[in-house]
């Protein structure tokens, strides 16, 4: 089955620096790579996604590539805030079904 | 936005006793319901994958006869937790997939906090 790993499990950077987390899958038949953010005690939100068929995806702060070569995915959040501050989930699908999740990355932006 | 609601938000129980958790997706019609469970600090486990009307398909490791799951309808899912024990204390999340607006993908609920003392 669908194996994801990702990298960085903490992160500390400060206001206005960027971020990346990195997260592979191991099954190549994996075609949608969404990206959530958790803040403590919440339900995971949806902040951005990458189809297979795009290699990469842009909204305002946040963006996504995709190597589907190397089958590795990252996000990359530009100009962060504190409000950036969470945990945030990779997760890899078929066809959006099964989703596995990546360990999650905390992620704490120093004002 | 879509709305996955998620019943109750929090439960108390002792062991041997059964929970049952309920998962609404509110405006839109769900073809595919998931749970979740999820501990302390850790990421989000895939328990089952329910279509409405058919029986749920179990990740490996999770007792189907312990968590069991009814999909009854493509807007309601159930989980129940039999016989719940100490260890079945955790976060568990529902997602429903649908189209919803101009999307399709899953739509977490807010999650049930369940403590088995």
């Amino acid at each position: 089955g669908e194996n994801v790993e990702q990298h960085p499990s903490t992160l500390s950077v400060q206001e206005g620096d960027s971020a990346v987390i990195k997260c592979t899958y191991s099954d190549s038949a994996s075609n949608y790579f969404p990206w959530y953010k958790q803040e403590l005690g919440k339900r995971p939100q949806l902040i951005i996604d990458i189809r297979s068929n795009v290699g990469e995806k842009k909204d305002q702060r946040i963006a996504v590539t995709l190597n589907k070569t190397a089958k590795h995915f990252s996000l990359h959040i530009t100009e962060t805030q504190p409000e950036d501050s969470a945990v945030y989930f990779c997760a890899a699908s078929i066809f959006n079904n099964d989703m596995r999740f990546g360990a999650g990355t905390r992620l704490t932006v120093k004002p | 936005g879509a709305v996955v609601s998620q019943h109750p938000s929090r439960v108390i129980c002792k062991s041997g006793t059964s929970v049952k958790i309920e998962c609404r997706s509110l405006d839109f019609q769900a073809t595919t319901m998931f749970w979740y469970r999820q501990f302390p600090k850790q990421s989000l486990m895939l328990m089952a994958t329910s279509n409405e009307g058919s029986k749920a398909t179990y990740e490996q490791g999770v007792e189907k006869d312990k968590f069991l799951i009814n999909h009854a309808s493509l807007t309601l899912s159930t989980l129940t937790v039999t016989s719940a024990h100490p260890e079945d204390s955790s976060f568990y999340i529902c997602s429903a997939y649908g189209l919803a607006g101009a999307k399709d993908t899953q739509y977490f609920g807010p999650g049930t906090r369940l403590t088995v003392l």
